[in-house]
């Protein structure tokens, strides 16, 4: 596609259900990162994938979270038994290499668990 | 280690200059700057690699200490699409390709 897609762009869940956040990059990129940033704060690390290889998660919080690129192209974030503290904007960014390369984000999918 | 972004917020008139400062307690192996406009996602300025590198972007450019520690953006004769939150997302030797973002820098142009 023409740049990086996130669906959806707002959800609203009720605390203790699972959500699936999804990230279309642009195609044939390699590098595929996923942020959490607050409003006002940089964008938080959480997981890069390599093609389908996911070789950082340092970044995901707890276990409820985890993300997978099983084809290396489409990601999901998937977050399991939702808190509150879980609300945030979700970024997902795609770059052609990994590194030093320039990174395409996408619009962000804004999470809120009432 | 979050790298130290300075001033956190300017208000700059339209035509003036500003200089973002973004360091870093240890070396870094680069540092990559970014643009955020109000509800959009970041948009990529630059990547510095090298010690002493300078790099220009319209009349955004920026510079990379020979320490490789610290980087600063530098916006001149600024113009109203300026405004925005600038960060700097630095890499270590050791940073697995990951990116540690800087706390933002708010620039706000007024005519």
């Amino acid at each position: 596609g023409a740049g990086v897609s996130q669906s959806p762009r707002y959800k609203v869940t009720k605390r203790g259900q699972d959500v699936a956040l999804r990230c279309d990059p642009i195609s044939g990129h390699v590098s595929l990162y996923w942020y959490r940033q607050a409003l006002g704060q940089g964008p938080e690390f959480l997981t890069y994938f390599n093609y389908e290889a996911q070789q950082d998660k340092s970044g995901l919080p707890n276990d409820r979270f985890s993300a997978e690129r099983p084809e290396g192209s489409i990601s999901t974030l998937t977050i399991q038994r939702t808190e509150q503290r879980d609300s945030a904007m979700y970024r997902c960014a795609s770059s052609f290499g990994r590194g030093n390369t320039e990174a395409f984000f996408g619009q962000g999918t804004r999470l809120t668990v009432v | 280690q979050q790298p130290v972004q300075s001033p956190q917020a300017v208000i700059l008139r339209e035509g003036e200059d500003a200089v973002i400062n973004c360091s870093s307690s240890k070396a870094l192996y680069s540092v990559h700057w970014y643009r955020q406009k109000h509800g959009e996602a970041p948009v990529f300025l630059m990547i510095l690699l090298k010690g002493g590198e300078q790099k220009g972007h319209e009349k955004i450019s920026a510079s990379f200490n020979e320490k490789k520690q610290q980087s600063s953006l530098y916006l001149t004769a600024s113009q109203l699409s300026y405004s925005g939150t600038y960060f700097c997302g630095t890499e270590t030797m050791d940073s697995n390709y990951q990116l540690i973002w800087g706390a933002g820098t708010k620039l706000i142009i007024k005519p």
